[in-house]
This record gives structure tokens, C-alpha cells and sequence, in this order.
């Protein structure tokens, strides 16, 4: 079974500060890791997603996210937030055998204080 | 650009009422699901299909009824409402093939409350 765990339900930061949320999953084969986020009043869309290479993946916005596979963490980042950055932000993780199903945390709530 | 359509985008309930949540895609995706979203719990797995015919039971199953009938309807039944099953309902869609990195494509979002 696969599963994801994020670490932090809500973060406050103030503009310009750096921002990293915490996500580990769980899944015994390959997978595919994905962060979404939902601006108020909106549906979830794509941030980034990583399935092979570069450890590293670059998202729309400024986001970025490493993936671990020591730690099975894909933690996502940005060096300086921006107000409009205030939205909840998913981790989910989608394994390669029965990938009709994708996994979500529970979501991180960020605001950003302007 | 339609994407995913869902309809209706608000829906009151009296508990016992039946309803079909509606969901099309004209993406041409092979899978496509049905999501609910609770206030810290993320979002929970209801059923999903890989295609036309297809259908699975995900996390959250009881209460609710999907067919597939074709590659660009995935509707979801309530069968008879009860007041857990108030939520926000997301219809999703992505592609099947292999490698299987493609994104969930989600819809705009049903908002029920059964009381």
C-alpha cells in the first residue's frame, strides 16, 4: 500500500522568507511524486512532479522539490514566498503497478503575511 | 479548453436523497477518478478507472456507486445520502500510458452538504 505523510499542517511566514514543507511517502517499487496546490476557492492544479533523473525538479512559480530516496522524502521548497504563494499545498505519490490511483497527504495550509 | 467538467457545483441534500455527480473530460484520458476533500484529511480516494468498463474501489468506497461507459463520463452516485458524506467532491482525469508520471487533471469541484 502507498502512502504519504506531510509534516506540517499549517505554516505561517512572513514575504521573502524561504519555504520548505515536508513530505515522506511510503512505496515498496517506483514512483511518481507530485506536488499540487489549491488557491482559495479552487482546484487542485500541478506544481511539479518527479518520476526519474534529476533529483531536483524545478515547478512553475519559483518551486523546486528534492527527492530522497534514502529518506523517501520529496520535500518542496522556494527560497522567498510571496503573498499570492497563500494556499494549501498536497503532496501525493503514485506508484507504477495499479497507477490509476494517486495517494495525497493531508495538506499544508501557508500563509504568507504580507 | 474544457478540461474536466463537473456539475453541479453546489448540491444540498436531505438524508436518503439519491444523486449523480457528474464528471466529463475531453482530454482523451484513459483514467479518471473521484476524490473527496475534508477539512485535514486531504484528499481521500472514493473509485477510480483506468478505462471505459473499468472501475475500482479506492479508500472510501461505501455510499457511493461509479460506472464508466464510455472514455469521457465518469458519473458518481450517492445512493442514499447521509451527513458524513457532506464534502467537497473533485472528479479527476489523467493519462494511462506508461511512463505513468502524468499529472491528475481535476475539475472545478462539487460542493454537498446532507443534512
Amino acid at each position: 500500500a502507498q502512502s504519504v505523510s506531510q509534516h506540517n499542517h499549517h505554516v505561517i511566514l512572513s514575504e521573502a522568507a524561504s519555504l520548505e514543507l515536508g513530505c515522506n511517502y511510503s512505496y515498496g517499487g517506483t514512483v511518481n511524486l507530485f506536488w499540487y496546490v489549491q488557491y482559495p476557492g479552487q482546484h487542485l492544479q500541478l506544481l511539479l512532479k518527479y518520476f526519474s533523473g534529476d533529483p531536483l525538479v524545478k515547478g512553475i512559480k519559483g518551486f523546486e522539490a528534492e527527492f530522497i530516496k534514502s529518506k523517501f522524502s520529496f520535500n518542496l521548497r522556494k527560497p522567498s514566498v510571496q503573498w499570492s504563494d497563500t494556499a494549501e499545498y498536497f503532496c501525493a505519490v503514485k506508484g507504477d503497478t495499479n497507477a490509476g490511483k494517486s495517494t495525497f497527504g493531508d495538506g499544508t495550509t501557508l500563509t504568507v503575511k504580507p | 479548453n474544457a478540461g474536466v467538467t463537473q456539475t453541479p457545483k453546489f448540491q444540498v441534500l436531505k438524508t436518503g436523497q439519491s444523486m449523480t455527480l457528474q464528471c466529463a473530460q475531453d482530454m482523451n484520458h484513459e483514467y479518471m477518478s473521484w476524490y473527496r476533500q475534508d477539512p485535514g484529511m486531504g484528499l481521500r480516494l472514493i473509485h477510480y478507472s483506468v478505462g471505459a468498463g473499468i472501475t475500482d474501489q479506492g479508500e472510501v468506497p461505501n455510499g457511493y456507486n461509479v460506472s464508466r461507459s464510455t472514455t469521457e463520463d465518469f458519473p458518481l452516485r450517492l445512493l442514499s445520502a447521509a451527513p458524513s458524506q457532506t464534502s467537497v467532491y473533485f472528479c479527476a482525469s489523467n493519462r494511462g500510458s506508461v511512463p505513468h508520471n502524468s499529472p491528475l487533471h481535476f475539475g472545478n469541484g462539487t460542493r454537498l452538504t446532507v443534512t
